[in-house]
């Protein structure tokens, strides 16, 4: 099993106001991270899957950055909006479980206006 | 379309009950997945099926009983559960067991009574 970390556990932000979390995972044998944004009654949507070492992806006021050496992601996002209240979730996938991903406990963001 | 439907959105059974939950994709994934969620916890993988044949079981309890009857639909057949097993169950499904993204169902929350 891959140990794959998140933090904060929990973030409450003001509308507006930018933020970063962090996804930790162990740097040998690095294949891929994953970030999905999981909201209350929805399915988690798929936001980012990050391969390369340096590698920063962007989707709208969402980014995310990759250091495969150290072991570590960051997703920024800017300008908070109260619709980016969910559950910030990284994963990576592990190859003797046929690439399932193997999930941080998340991130809880809560945007208030 | 990058949709994965799961049905029911909510059941619950007594323990001694036989009961299915169903996914389904027509996106053409030959890969497809069932995951376990607990309160607070994140996704658990229990198995992985590939081009319809059971590719990883993950120590599951056989009282859970995947079939992948075609590339499109995936069951999990359940019987004599335990109220410990009430959860959120997952299906996700990817093109091929490569660890590209894997797109989630919205998941089906089971209460075992």
């Amino acid at each position: 099993i891959l140990n794959v970390e998140q933090s904060p556990q929990s973030l409450h932000v003001q509308e507006g106001d930018s933020t970063n979390f962090t996804c930790s995972f162990p740097s040998s044998n690095f294949y891929a991270l994953h970030w999905y944004r999981w909201e209350t009654a929805k399915s988690p949507e798929a936001l980012f899957v990050m391969t390369l070492n340096g590698d920063e992806k962007k989707k709208g006021r969402i980014s995310a950055t990759l250091n495969t050496k150290e072991g570590y992601s960051y997703l920024y996002i800017k300008g908070s909006q109260p619709e980016d209240s969910a559950t910030y979730l990284c994963a990576m996938p592990a190859a003797n479980s046929g690439y399932a991903l193997n999930f941080g406990k998340g991130t809880s963001l809560l945007v208030t206006p | 379309d990058t949709e994965v439907t799961q049905t029911p959105k909510h059941l619950v059974m007594g323990m001694t009950n036989k009961k299915s939950l169903k996914c389904e994709q027509h996106m053409g994934h030959r890969a497809m997945y069932w995951y376990k969620q607990k309160a607070k916890k994140p996704p658990e993988l229990m198995f992985v099926y590939s081009y319809e044949k059971l590719s990883i079981n993950e120590s599951v309890p056989s009282r859970f009983s995947p079939e992948c009857p075609n590339s499109s639909l995936l069951n999990l057949h359940l019987h004599a559960l335990q109220p410990e097993d009430s959860a959120l169950y997952l299906c996700a499904s990817t093109i091929a067991l490569s660890g590209n993204t894997i797109y989630f169902g919205e998941g089906s929350w089971l209460t075992v009574v």
